[in-house]
Formats: C-alpha cells, structure tokens, sequence
C-alpha cells in the first residue's frame, strides 16, 4: 500500500539558512500534519491543514511557514535556522472528514543545523 | 504536566511474555486513543486506535481505554524480539484536523 513520502529524507543546513521540506499524503487523504520530533522526545504537532486551508495549530515557531497545495502535497518552508532546530520532522496524513485522528506518519526528514 | 503521561522504560521481559503497557491522560475531551510503534529512526506507525471506553483486538495486540480512570493500555501477547521498540499512546478530541497528543512512549526489550 502506498505510504506518506517525505524528501529530502536528510537534510544539512547552517545556522540562519533556511529549508524547505516536502510531504505528498496517502492518495486520497486530504488532510496533512506536520511534527517535530527531537532526540528521546514525543512528536510535538507544529500544524495541519484540511482540504488546503490550515486546520489547527501546534507550537511551530513563527519562522516557519507551512502550505498545501491543489495536489495536496504540503510543503514546512524552515527560515533563520537555528541549532535548536535540529530534529525529526514528520509529516503524517489522514482522511480529515472522516477520521482524522487516523493519522499516517511519513519516514521524516532528518534536520541538523550546523 | 503533559496531558498524556507514558512511562518512558525501558522495559525488558523475556520472549513469550505478554506485555503490558499503559498511558493516563489528563484532557476530557479526548475521545479517540491511538497507539503507534516506532523504531529507532523511524516513522511512528499505527498499530491501531480506539473510540472512547471499551477493547478492541487486533491480532496479537489488544487496546483497552477507561474513560473513567482516565487510563489507556495496549497489551501484546506471545511478544516477539521484533515487537522491540518503542510505543507511543496518543489521543484526539476527534473534532476535526487537530494535532494528536502524544505521550513520551515506552521502550520496549523483548529478550529472546
């Protein structure tokens, strides 16, 4: 069955840079969420969106910027970069009008800032 | 205090055992509870969930939550050296595209 793709899966960047992480759902899922994960931590929800517009949202800092666009994919668009930042990013997907809570997780992207 | 509470463990119990792990919540209003397998490195994946009190079976694994108590379990019979990793609970209101609360997940050593 197909799965959540995440890219890059592994992702270098100095401080102050910025990133662009790229989620494409489950096909026919229209909702996506994005996490953030750091070592020997839970996933911590940053934001979703449904349909295209933003859902609901987490802790996600005010420099980071999330979209979904007409084929649902979604892209978490990373600015000023900081050490901090460094950790696991999840993208997972679901049938937001059905069942939400039945959330499907991505591989992730592995961010270091350096 | 975080609104999902999971001992993080480690937990070892031999091959064969049956397992049990267990998560509290704080949050009336979750409604639906998750619980998702992760291993190192990984994606969670989702073993199964659960809508408000009751059990529900899934193959080996069977997930129980009291509403009540405010308390969560997911047990796993005839544990494999493969089931070793780490569990997390989680937990929704149910009311649309919200993030899920998890809890700190438990690691999880199944010794052959």
């Amino acid at each position: 069955a197909a799965g959540v793709i995440q890219s890059p899966r592994h992702l270098i960047k100095e401080k102050r840079e910025t990133a662009t992480l790229k989620c494409y759902p489950i096909p026919r899922h229209d909702t996506v969420y994005w996490y953030q994960q750091g070592p020997g931590q839970d996933p911590q929800f940053l934001i979703s969106f449904y349909e295209k517009m933003q859902s609901d949202k987490g802790s996600i800092p005010d420099r980071f910027s999330a979209q979904q666009f007409s084929d649902y994919h979604s892209e978490l668009n990373m600015s000023s970069l900081e050490l901090g930042d460094s950790a696991l990013y999840f993208c997972a997907s679901s049938l937001g009008g059905l069942a939400p809570y039945e959330q499907y997780f991505g591989p992730g992207t592995r961010l270091t800032v350096t | 205090q975080k609104e999902v509470e999971q001992d993080p463990g480690p937990l070892s119990v031999p091959e064969g055992a049956i397992v049990s792990l267990n998560c509290t919540y704080s949050n009336s209003a979750f409604q639906y509870f998750m619980w998702y397998r992760q291993y190192s490195r990984k994606g969670p994946e989702l073993l199964m969930y659960t809508y408000s009190s009751g059990n529900k079976e899934d193959g080996r694994f069977t997930a129980q939550v009291d509403k009540s108590s405010k308390y969560i379990s997911l047990f796993i019979r005839d544990s494999q050296p493969s089931d070793s990793a780490t569990y997390l609970c989680a937990a929704d209101s149910g009311g649309g595209a919200d993030g899920l609360t998890f809890g700190k997940g438990t690691h999880l050593i199944i010794q052959p």
